[in-house]
């Protein structure tokens, strides 16, 4: 069956510091793959998307991820945070193909330290 | 509107009745997803549109629930004699045309089935 894993629910880091959210996907083939900010009171924003090419992608708020296909991975990165990061993030996929609904992993929350 | 307006944003039903959750989308959109958002998971499909026709409602429970979008535009989502594990959060997005094209979120109707 298709599943997305993020393995850690809760991360604390710095303000300042770098971060690394990781995302691991099981499916028959490549996906096309997301990552989706959720903030308190505000609903689903997406952040970025990978569907081919280049593996690093770069989207808004300074966010990056890289699509490594050996590892089933799609880890999402930012250099260095700020508070206002302070959120839910979720990594999502899609079949490329029929409806490109998308399957959600559980989540991991973010905690930023002054 | 500018995004995908949902309502009501709050809904508190007594278990056994009947409700109706509304979704907007972005004008011009013709895809349409519905998603549920259990306490600490990430969301999970339940039915997808595109125009006025239901192209996947695998994700949907059983059959009290029901959803409809019979001008291709609002889509409401119906649930019958409700049960407490129907709480959740529902959320609904919408996309140009379901193909490579970013998905929008609404904040979603939070439902509390007592």
């Amino acid at each position: 069956a298709q599943s997305v894993t993020q393995p850690d629910i809760h991360i604390t880091v710095s303000e300042g510091a770098s971060l690394e959210l990781r995302c691991n996907y099981s499916y028959g083939a490549t996906p096309y793959l997301f990552w989706y900010v959720q903030s308190p009171g505000q609903g689903l924003q997406l952040l970025l998307k990978y569907f081919s090419g280049d593996t690093l992608v770069q989207g808004i708020k300074g966010f990056e991820a890289e699509f490594k296909r050996s590892q089933s991975s799609f880890n999402l990165r930012k250099p260095s945070v700020h508070w206002s990061d302070a959120a839910e993030y979720f990594c999502a996929v899609a079949l490329p193909q029929g409806a490109q609904k998308l399957v959600f992993g559980q989540g991991t929350r973010l905690t930023i330290n002054p | 509107g500018a995004g995908v307006s949902q309502t009501p944003s709050n809904k508190v039903t007594e278990k056994g009745k009947y409700v109706e959750l509304r979704c907007d989308p972005i004008s011009g959109h013709t895809a349409l997803y519905w998603y549920r958002q259990s306490l600490g998971q990430g969301p999970e499909f339940l039915i997808y549109f595109q125009g006025t026709g239901a192209a996947d409602d695998s994700g949907l429970p059983n059959d009290r629930f029901f959803a409809v979008r019979p001008e291709g535009s609002v889509s409401t989502l119906k649930i019958q004699r409700t049960e407490r594990g129907d709480s959740a959060v529902y959320l609904c997005a919408s996309s140009l045309s379901g193909t490579r094209t970013e998905a929008f979120f609404g904040q979603g109707t939070r439902l509390t089935v007592v």
